[in-house]
């Protein structure tokens, strides 16, 4: 079975400017997380999808936060404007059916640097 | 308010011996616990998970411990191996009114396992 995918691996921008990443799940996985860990820190949840449609985005910052998974399958996350504050690995990760009793598989992530 | 806890942010232990990493919680509507290892530039990975109606649960090295009474839990490695070398992660479900919350995750402890 195939991991968790997400593209870029890394990404410096400046502030202000905007971003996106791209998260591809396990086959099947109907849930899917976005988590920002700052450096120091363990993951935050920012948002969780099922399937296409949003279950929890009550810590994303949504004045410069965004996130979609149209087709219930990929997702992406978008910073715009972005502050150095923002600067952490950004992890997706899927689960079957959001039941976490045997953990979320994540991907490596793609860490951002905001200058 | 950090609902969970992992206290010490890092631990070092001779190859052979027992590693003990610890995490405390706060929150009494947690109903399962997980524990994640992280190696550098990459995402954590599920490890051993606990129901809060259990005081054990033991996979190969890897058992963890709950306490209740004490809001506790332990992941005990024995014997320790230097590929054991990474950063752990505790997490915490909440269970609100029949309704899973998603994962909270403690700082991490970085552990080092010497030759």
């Amino acid at each position: 079975e195939a991991g968790v995918a997400q593209s870029p691996r890394y990404k410096i921008i400046e502030k202000r400017q905007s971003v996106a990443f791209w998260c591809n799940p396990i086959s099947g996985h109907a849930t899917l997380y976005w988590y920002q860990q700052i450096l120091g820190q363990g993951p935050k949840l920012l948002i969780q999808f099922q399937n296409n449609g949003v279950v929890d985005d009550s810590q994303l910052p949504k004045d410069r936060f965004s996130a979609e998974r149209l087709k219930g399958v990929d997702s992406t996350l978008k910073i715009q404007p972005a502050k150095l504050e923002d600067s952490a690995v950004y992890l997706c990760a899927s689960s079957r059916t959001g039941d976490s009793n045997y953990g979320y598989t994540f991907g490596s992530g793609t860490r951002l640097t905001v200058v | 308010d950090q609902q969970v806890k992992q206290n010490s942010p890092s631990l070092s232990v001779q190859e052979g011996r027992i590693s003990i990493l610890n995490c405390d919680y706060t929150n009494s509507m947690f109903d399962y616990f997980l524990w994640y290892k992280k190696y550098p530039a990459e995402g954590p990975t599920f490890l051993i998970s606990i129901s809060s109606i259990k005081d054990k649960n033991e996979d190969g090295r890897f058992t963890v411990f709950l306490n209740k009474s004490a809001k506790h839990l332990s992941l005990h490695i024995v014997p320790s191996q230097p590929g054991d070398s990474a950063v752990y992660f505790c997490a915490a479900r909440p269970y609100y009114g029949g309704s899973q919350g998603n994962l909270i995750f403690g700082k991490g402890t970085k552990l080092s396992v010497k030759p």
